[in-house]
C-alpha cells in the first residue's frame, strides 16, 4: 500500500511569489492534516480536513494560506504571496476514520528567498 | 511555558546502551501520548501510542507515562545504530490537534 505522497519534494521560491503544495493521502484515509517546521521550532499543526471539509484550521498562520481538498481525495496547500517566514519544512499526515494514528508523508521543504 | 518540553540533544549513545528519551508537558487534558521517529530527510513515523498512565513495551522500545509527574518517558535497549533519528514526543487531548515536542536527536556510536 503506498504512504502519503506529497510534492514537490522541495521548492525554492522569492518572496511575492506563489506556491502550491500538494499531498496524496492514503487511499481510504478520511482524516487529511497538515503540520509545518520552521527550522529550530517544533512540528506545528496547520489544519486538518474530514473528507471536504475543514474540520479545525486554527493553526493556520494568515490569510496567504489557502487549503483545499475537493472531493475528498487529495490536498492542495498554497501560499500567496509567500514571505521569508513561511520557510520551512511543510509536512502532510492522513489518517482513517475515527483512528489516532496519522501516517506521514516525507514533507515538503519550501525556502522563501 | 510550552505546552511540550523536549530536550533537542543531541544524545550520544554507545551501540547496546539503554537510550532513554523524555518529556515534560503542562496540559492535564493530554489523554493521548505518542513517539515519533524521524528519518533525515523523511516524515515522522509513529513508533508507540499510548493512552493512559503506564508501560507499554513493544520489542526494544517501551513508552512510559506518568501523568501524575506530566512526564512521559521512551526507552530503547539493546541500542543500534540504526536507531540514530530524531525521536519525537507528541501529545494531544481528545478530539483536539496534536502537539509535539521539538525532537532529541540521537546518535548511536557502533
Amino acid at each position: 500500500e503506498a504512504g502519503v505522497t506529497q510534492f514537490p519534494s522541495h521548492s525554492v521560491i522569492e518572496k511575492g511569489q506563489t506556491v502550491t503544495l500538494r499531498c496524496d493521502p492514503i487511499s481510504g484515509h478520511d482524516n487529511l492534516y497538515w503540520y509545518r517546521r520552521v527550522m529550530g521550532k517544533e512540528i506545528k499543526f496547520l489544519l486538518h480536513f474530514v473528507k471536504e471539509s475543514k474540520q479545525d484550521e486554527s493553526g493556520m498562520p494568515n490569510n496567504r494560506f489557502l487549503a483545499e481538498r475537493t472531493g475528498g481525495t487529495y490536498s492542495t496547500l498554497k501560499v500567496q504571496p509567500a514571505e521569508l517566514e513561511d520557510s520551512g519544512v511543510y509536512f502532510c499526515a492522513s489518517s482513517q476514520q475515527y483512528q489516532e494514528t496519522q501516517y506521514f508523508g516525507p514533507g515538503t521543504r519550501l525556502l522563501v528567498l | 511555558q510550552k505546552e511540550v518540553e523536549q530536550d533537542p540533544g543531541p544524545l550520544s549513545v554507545p551501540e547496546g546502551a539503554i537510550v532513554s528519551l523524555n518529556c515534560t508537558y503542562s496540559n492535564s487534558a493530554f489523554q493521548y501520548f505518542m513517539w515519533y521517529r524521524q528519518y533525515s530527510r523523511k516524515g515522522p513515523e509513529l513508533l508507540m501510542y499510548t493512552y493512559s498512565s503506564g508501560n507499554k513495551e513493544d520489542g526494544r522500545f517501551t513508552a512510559q507515562v506518568d501523568k501524575s509527574s506530566k512526564y512521559i518517558s521512551l526507552f530503547i535497549r539493546d541500542s543500534q545504530p540504526s536507531d540514530s533519528a530524531t525521536y519525537l514526543c507528541a501529545m494531544s487531548a481528545p478530539d483536539d490537534k496534536i502537539i509535539f515536542g521539538k525532537g532529541t536527536r540521537l546518535h548511536i556510536l557502533p
